[in-house]
């Protein structure tokens, strides 16, 4: 079972905004910083976000993230064809000493 | 070019043992955090091991005593030695550096990048 919590899936249109959430504890979203990570079919797991809202180069701005507590989420903007993918995040988790991730959403653009 | 390449992966029977491989390019072993990161058919990411530029090694509860993280620094590999594998531990398993920064504002902040392509472990009799 996953430590932190996720909604299995979520679904847009073209151009529609779609919003994944990521909840947690205080031992790993509430006292670390999220990560989100794509992967899209067949491929291995890429950066996406980092340190709750950063994003790497070559990531579009239509990808945001945010942390609130010890609850995250990752908003994409104006959504596209090729963003159907599953999103994950992720923290380091202080009462385990272990990272720990959620277990997945599979977006699909409809 | 930073690049990650595991191999090692196969079919081994209950009880059996296997060592996956994770070659790096780029960078090195030695002065970062690397883990290894495994995601059963179908299933969602699951966390392993990490083992830090000073040695230190963590383990997930689910491998621990099982498996062991080491490096080879002169070939620049990771390395993951895996023994007493069950079922549940069939899955693509990736090897990734750990990047670390650290801000004033939030402290340190941690995450994988990048990963490797995989290499599928496969458990059955």
């Amino acid at each position: 079972q996953p430590v932190l919590t996720q909604p299995p899936s979520a679904s847009g249109t073209p151009g529609q905004r779609v919003s994944i959430s990521c909840s947690g504890s205080g031992s790993n979203i509430g006292s670390n910083t999220v990560t989100w990570y794509q992967q899209l079919p067949g491929t291995a797991p890429k950066l996406l976000i980092y340190s709750n809202h950063q994003r790497p180069s070559g990531v579009p701005d239509r990808f945001s993230g945010s942390k609130s507590g010890t609850s995250a989420s990752l908003a994409i903007s104006g959504l596209q064809p090729e963003d159907e993918a599953d999103y994950f995040c992720a923290a380091w988790d202080d009462s385990v000493d272990s990272w720990v991730f959620g277990g997945g959403t599979k977006l699909t653009v409809l | 070019e930073v690049q990650l390449v595991e191999s090692g992966g196969g079919l081994v029977q209950p009880g059996g043992s296997l060592r996956l491989s994770c070659a790096v390019s780029g960078f090195s072993v030695s002065t970062n955090y690397m883990n290894w990161v495994r995601q059963a058919p179908g299933k969602g990411l699951e966390w392993v091991s990490l083992i830090y530029y000073d040695g230190d090694r963590f383990y997930a509860d689910s491998v621990k005593g099982r498996f062991t993280i080491s490096r080879d620094n002169s070939s620049n590999t990771l390395f993951l030695q895996m023994h007493s594998l069950r079922p549940e531990d069939t899955a693509v398993y990736y090897c990734a550096r750990e990047v670390t920064s650290y801000h004033e504002a939030s402290g340190y902040s941690n995450w994988f990048d990048p990963w490797g392509q995989g290499t599928l472990v496969t458990v059955s009799s």
